[in-house]
């Protein structure tokens, strides 16, 4: 079983919709949680970063955490074509960017 | 320029025959990481550089894999012998110190392919 997992789609929605992605992990242990976005042949860039249980909100993108389910999610309101990319959950225990857990990456599609 | 650069952007080479991948990182940047991202998965620690020194090298796959940044700025890793299976992107990454994953910063990749 990985350390984290995440489904890798590919998901569609329409322009306007509200996405919702989940990982969910094993390891107790993680406190750190991050969500990235990768555009094809570039490499990831951070979208959102949360310690620990809670939500996290930053213009268009809630990220929640819930420690006790192991579960965590990135939502998108008001999704737009430019958000069409890869987007990877990424976990560590402690806040050093050294070993990093990445889940597969879920693809996502937009369409006008 | 501003951001993580690595060369060469893509590179196939024969089985068995030694690549070198470099990358420069963001001006100022002390810590340093490399990645692998193979097809559909998921980027996977190497190693990660704070100035010079190799502080944990825990995700290099095996004695072929090695990695040095002899200045503290410019990073190169090396792989002896490639195998088909070493085919991926490798990914690095720099951020002002070892602080929290919010100030890492990836390169573009390098996309190794092993024919």
């Amino acid at each position: 079983q990985k350390e984290v997992e995440q489904d890798p789609g590919p998901l569609s929605v329409p322009e306007g919709a509200i996405v919702s992605l989940n990982c969910t992990y094993s390891n107790s242990a993680f406190q750190y949680f991050m969500w990235y976005r990768q555009y094809s042949r570039k490499g990831p860039e951070l979208l959102m970063y949360t310690y620990s249980s809670g939500n996290k909100e930053d213009g268009r993108f809630t990220a929640q955490v819930d420690k006790s389910s192991k579960y965590i999610s990135l939502f998108i309101r008001d999704s737009q074509p430019s958000d069409s990319a890869t987007y990877l959950c990424a976990m560590s225990v402690g806040p050093g960017a050294n070993n990093l857990f990445f889940g597969t990456g879920t693809r996502l599609t937009v369409i006008p | 320029g501003a951001g993580v650069s690595q060369t060469p952007s893509n590179k196939v080479t024969e089985k068995g025959k030694y690549v070198e991948l470099r990358c420069d990182p963001i001006s100022g940047h002390t810590a340093l990481y490399w990645y692998r991202q193979s097809l559909g998965q998921g980027p996977e620690f190497l190693i990660y550089f704070q100035g010079t020194g190799a502080a944990d090298d825990s995700g290099l796959p095996n004695d072929r894999f090695f990695a040095v940044r002899p200045e503290g700025s410019v990073s190169t890793l090396k792989i002896q012998r490639t195998e088909r299976g070493d085919s991926a992107v490798y990914l690095c990454a720099s951020s002002l110190n070892r602080g929290a994953g919010n100030t890492i910063y990836f390169g573009e990749g390098s996309w190794l392919t092993v024919v």
